[in-house]
């Protein structure tokens, strides 16, 4: 049965980059090319916001709102899977969750969601 | 797509059934996917394309679609049930995927 076990460090200042990695334990890292993998996150008091995703073979989707911060890389020869978040800022303070995703069309209606989740990395910013 | 609109909190009796609902323009092209997250710990998949259980999952869960809006329903609430609960779907146009804002589900 497929783990997620992730990593990285929880304490950053402003300004700095924030990286997390998740090693996928247990199971094919690339079962498919339907096999995606995404990282969302839950600041406090907030709801869970979708980061963004990549594929076994290294295309990704990235939510538009932190685009221009986010890289999302995959190295398949390891089993894992990283973030990298740049400039970071107070409104980054979250916990992050790595997770696998499955995806496709059904009847020409397209369905995702996340199956296996990683437990969490609670990433804090403060000066 | 504006995104995915679902109501903050909900209350339901012990033992009753409880219904969350989702809406939202992606659901009309895309099939929602629900969420459980209790306090501490990470989301866990309960529902997928629209009416799908995950093993593991009690058959107290169900999910639905009509045209914009998905639902979660609930069967015989029990205080274990009390959780956030987010819904999800494929944004197409976006090419990224949506959260609802969650809802707050209380067991009385």
């Amino acid at each position: 049965q497929v783990q997620l076990q992730q990593w990285g460090a929880g304490l950053l200042k402003p300004s700095e980059t924030l990286s997390l990695t998740c090693g996928v334990f247990g199971g094919s890292f690339t079962i498919s090319s339907s096999s995606y993998w995404c990282w969302i996150r839950r600041a406090p008091g907030k709801g869970l916001e979708w980061i963004g995703e990549i594929n076994y073979s290294g295309g990704t989707n990235y939510n538009p709102s932190l685009r221009s911060r986010v890289t999302i890389s995959i190295d398949t020869s390891t089993n894992q899977f990283s973030l990298k978040l740049t400039s970071v800022t107070a409104a980054d303070t979250a916990v992050y969750y790595c997770a696998r995703v499955r995806r496709g069309y059904n009847l020409s209606y397209s369905y995702y969601y996340m199956d296996v989740w990683g437990k969490g990395t609670t990433v804090t910013v403060s000066s | 797509s504006s995104g995915l609109t679902q109501d903050p909190t909900v209350s339901v009796a012990l033992g009753q059934t409880v219904r969350i609902t989702c809406q939202g323009d992606s659901l009309r092209s895309g099939y929602a996917s629900w969420y459980q997250q209790k306090p501490g710990q990470a989301p866990i998949l309960v529902i997928y394309a629209v009416n799908n259980r995950p093993a593991g999952i009690p058959d107290q869960f169900s999910g639905s679609r009509s045209g914009d809006t998905a639902s979660l329903t609930i069967t015989g609430a029990q205080a274990e049930d009390e959780a956030d609960y987010y819904c999800a779907s494929w944004d197409s146009s976006g090419n990224h995927l949506l959260f609802g804002g969650g809802t707050k589900l209380t067991v009385l």
